[in-house]
């Protein structure tokens, strides 16, 4: 167990609908960070925050938002679903360190299918 | 735009062979990363490298990063069966953490 908790862990759903991905960081971390992990695009940054407020912005989506909460926990919204985003979604944590070592705890991953 | 370019993408050895992944990247930063993934499993961090020159070894695998060159490397001695994964290096910008495409690799008897 990382300390990184995500769920679902697999999600099965239809195009057009919304999905809601949480995950909780490891205790003490305070940024938490969100990949996409598909077969063909490898692992592809979403979005960062840092204790509440975004800090780095990727390849997302206009379907996709996210948010992290005063409890540091963090969720990933997937809204009008396509085929195209059925991947692993894996959500990541760490100190956020300025200096030094910024090394990244992931979760298990949550796996979507849209079918 | 970050940039990071890992090759070969694919990597099919035999044991007790040596190998060598590469990592470029297109900007400056003196903090890069090394994770493995097995199959169907997530990413766990193999290696921090934080300045120019830095080297970092574990069991059969070595790493080292060169800022200068925008390149890291990651070579493989004596290559066994345990070894076969995915191996990503990813480069830190100010916490903008990139990953590259991921190597894969496999290792046969």
């Amino acid at each position: 167990d990382s300390g990184v908790t995500q769920t679902p862990k697999h999600l099965i759903t239809a195009t057009g609908q919304r999905v809601t991905l949480r995950c909780s960081p490891r205790s003490g971390d305070l940024s938490v960070y969100w990949y996409q992990q598909s077969l063909d695009q490898g692992l592809q940054f979403l979005i960062q925050y840092y204790n509440g407020e975004e800090r780095a912005k990727g390849n997302i989506l206009e379907r996709f938002s996210a948010q992290q909460f005063p409890d540091l926990h963090s969720e990933l919204n997937l809204s009008s679903l396509e085929l195209g985003d059925s991947a692993l979604y894996f959500c990541a944590s760490s100190v956020a360190r300025v200096l030094g070592a910024n090394v990244l705890t992931f979760g298990a991953g949550s796996r979507l299918t849209v079918l | 735009e970050l940039k990071v370019e890992q090759n070969p993408l694919f990597l099919s050895m035999q044991e007790g062979k040596n190998y060598t992944i590469y990592c470029n990247y297109s900007t400056t930063s003196d903090r890069l990363y090394w994770y493995r993934q097995d199959p169907g499993k997530s990413l766990e961090s193999l290696f921090v490298l934080l300045s120019n020159g830095a080297v970092k070894q574990e069991g059969r695998l070595m790493a080292s990063l060169d800022t200068k060159a925008r390149l890291s490397t990651l070579h493989i001695t004596a290559a066994v069966h345990d070894l076969s994964a995915t191996y990503f290096c990813a480069v830190d910008i100010v916490n903008d953490m990139r990953f590259g495409a991921g190597t894969r690799l496999t290792v046969k008897p």
